[in-house]
């Protein structure tokens, strides 16, 4: 079982429709997570930290849930410029601190 | 520079040949890894240094990939005997290294193997 899962998708939705994406992790012990966007052929930048509390970001919303070892990304009213992958982030609590990559979400937003 | 630094940007060589591939890390940055991404598939994890040494090479495929870090800065990717499998992007990324850090990638280093 990879450490950090998500669905590969696609995800195909209409331009202003709202979409989630869920990923979860196994070590209980992993203590910070970001949510990265990667455009095609280009390399992943960070889109956003996610905090305990949950956090917010103009139309994005990242929730983590530590019971249950998942944090989600909420995009409200897609653009189409918002179409990427969607990659998330663990950092593991140990020695290292070593960054855990999930596979990735691709989401697609049509006209 | 600012950022993430990977060189060459792209690279054509013949199956059977040695590359070299080339990080340079945000300046003060401990920790640094080297991913893969084959065209249309996720990231797969390489190595990860943690200053000069390496605590996590378990996503080498091969004896032929070796990597090293010298100085806390740079490091380089070294692919023997080259196969077409070998062809994808190869990514680098530097962090801080501490808890609730994100890193950074370059824009990657396209490696074509014919």
């Amino acid at each position: 079982r990879k450490e950090v899962e998500q669905d590969p998708g696609p995800f195909n939705v209409p331009e202003g429709a709202t979409v989630a994406f869920n990923c979860t992790y196994s070590n209980s012990a992993s203590q910070s997570f970001f949510w990265y966007r990667q455009d095609c052929r280009k390399e992943p930048k960070l889109l956003m930290s996610v905090y305990s509390s949950g956090n917010e970001d103009g139309r994005f919303t990242a929730q983590l849930n530590r019971a249950s070892q998942y944090i989600s990304l909420l995009i409200r009213d897609s653009k189409l410029s918002d179409s990427a992958t969607y990659l998330c982030v663990v950092n593991r609590r140990d020695s290292s601190y070593k960054l855990i990559f999930g596979s990735g979400t691709r989401l697609l937003v049509r006209p | 520079g600012a950022g993430v630094s990977q060189s060459p940007s792209n690279k054509v060589t013949e199956k059977g040949k040695d590359v070299e591939l080339r990080c340079d890390p945000i300046s003060g940055h401990t920790a640094l890894y080297w991913y893969r991404q084959s065209l249309g598939q996720g990231l797969e994890f390489l190595i990860y240094f943690q200053g000069n040494s390496a605590p996590d090479k378990s996503g080498l495929p091969s004896d032929r990939f070796s990597a090293e870090r010298t100085g806390g800065s740079v490091s380089t990717l070294t692919i023997q005997r080259t196969q077409q499998e070998d062809s994808a992007v190869y990514l680098c990324a530097s962090s801080l290294g501490q808890r609730g850090t994100e890193a950074f990638f370059g824009q990657g280093t396209r490696l074509t193997v014919v």
